[in-house]
Parts: C-alpha cells; structure tokens; sequence
C-alpha cells in the first residue's frame, strides 16, 4: 500500500459524459502528479500540482482540466468524453518538499471506460 | 516522440537465474533514473533508482547500472525469483526547472520468472 488513495476503482460512461477522478495523496506530500495509461503504453504524464498550484504541464487535452484543494486532495476532471480517452489514470505524490530525487508513490488507479 | 524505449516488451526468465531488463533514451538533459515495478491491477511500485552522477546503484537483489555514453540503462535482478513477475517500467527526469519533476516512461518490459 503506497498511501495513496484513487477513488472510484473502476468508471464506465457514454462518449461526451463528463467525470471526475478523485486523489489523495500520501499524507505530508505537496505534490500531486496526474498520470495517463492506454492500452499497451507507458504512463503519460498529464498535469503536477504542488500545494495547491500547477506546477507543471504535459499532454493534457483541453477538454481535462485538474485542481488541487487545500486539503491537498485532488481531483481530475474529464469532459466530452471520447471512446479514445478509455484508459488507466494513476495519480502520484511525493514530497514534502520540491527537490530532484524525490520519488513518486502512485495511487491503484482509476480504470476509465467510455462507450 | 519516444524519449525512454524499452524494446523488449516481454522477457522470460528461470527463478534463480539472473533478470537484466534494458532501457534506452535519447534526451540527455534526463539526470535522474527511476524503476518501478507494477502487479496486474495495482499501481506502479517504486524499486530503485540513480542518478546521473553514479553508475551503479545496488539494493538487495536489485542493481541498476547507467551508462551516460550510451544513454543506457539496465536493471539487474539476482537471484530471480517467482514473485518478481511483474511489468517493470524505466522513468527519466530532467530538471526543466526546480520543482518539475515530471517522469517520462518506457512502455514497460513485462518479467516472467519460470519455477
């Protein structure tokens, strides 16, 4: 268990839905790193947060958005769904400070399926 | 663009023998090189790491050596063993700037111990 915590497990919805994916990070970290898994690919990197701010930004699509709260759980919103955005999304955390060798731990994931 | 590759999708190997899973990448701005380990339905488990400043890093039955010339890196698992059945996935990060410690992944190479 690697203290952080992805909910829901599993997610099934129709093309042009919206939904969110919630994430809580290990406690004491500030960081909070939004990955994407397709079928057959390496994580993706999407989005960081660091205590509450974007930090930095990968192949996110428009259509997804994230936030970080002030209780350092975040959340990743997915909108006009397309059957292409099927996929494993793993949040990750680390931290408590900003520094190069910090590792990240990462949440089960979340397994989105769009029909 | 593929910045980290592991060309070998699949790797078989006899429990108690020795596992060498190989990563390459191209960007040598990366400093910082991270494995991790991942069981079907779970999130990516950290298992070792360098950084660019070493060549080898050793923990238990785990060693990772880094070769800068080549941009090559290998993870070395001895002795094998029924339970590191699993997909293994190589990470890099550069330090575009402090605090952005995005993780650029291969697409996993998956080990199969043989009892």
């Amino acid at each position: 268990d690697s203290g952080v915590t992805q909910t829901p497990k599993h997610l099934i919805t129709a093309t042009g839905q919206r939904v969110t994916l919630r994430c809580s990070p290990r406690s004491g970290d500030l960081s909070v790193y939004w990955y994407q898994q397709s079928l057959d690919q390496g994580l993706q990197f999407l989005i960081q947060y660091y205590n509450g701010e974007e930090r930095a930004k990968g192949n996110i699509l428009e259509r997804f958005s994230a936030q970080q709260f002030p209780d350092l759980h975040s959340e990743l919103n997915l909108s006009s769904l397309e059957l292409g955005d099927s996929a494993l999304y793993f949040c990750a955390s680390s931290g408590p400070g900003l520094g190069t060798y910090n590792e990240q731990f990462f949440g089960p994931g979340t397994r989105l399926t769009v029909l | 663009d593929q910045q980290v590759k592991q060309n070998s999708p699949s790797l078989s190997v006899q429990e108690g023998r020795i596992s060498i899973l190989n990563c390459d990448y191209t960007n040598s701005m990366f400093d910082y090189f991270l494995w991790y380990k991942k069981y079907p339905a779970e999130g990516p488990t950290f298992l070792i790491s360098i950084s660019s400043i070493k060549d080898k890093n050793e923990d238990g039955r785990f060693t990772v050596f880094l070769n800068k010339s080549a941009k090559h890196l290998s993870l070395h698992i001895v002795p094998s063993q029924p339970g590191d059945s699993a997909v293994y996935f190589c990470a890099a990060r550069r330090a575009l700037n402090f605090g952005n410690e995005k993780l650029t992944f291969g697409t996993g190479t998956r080990l199969t111990i043989i009892p």
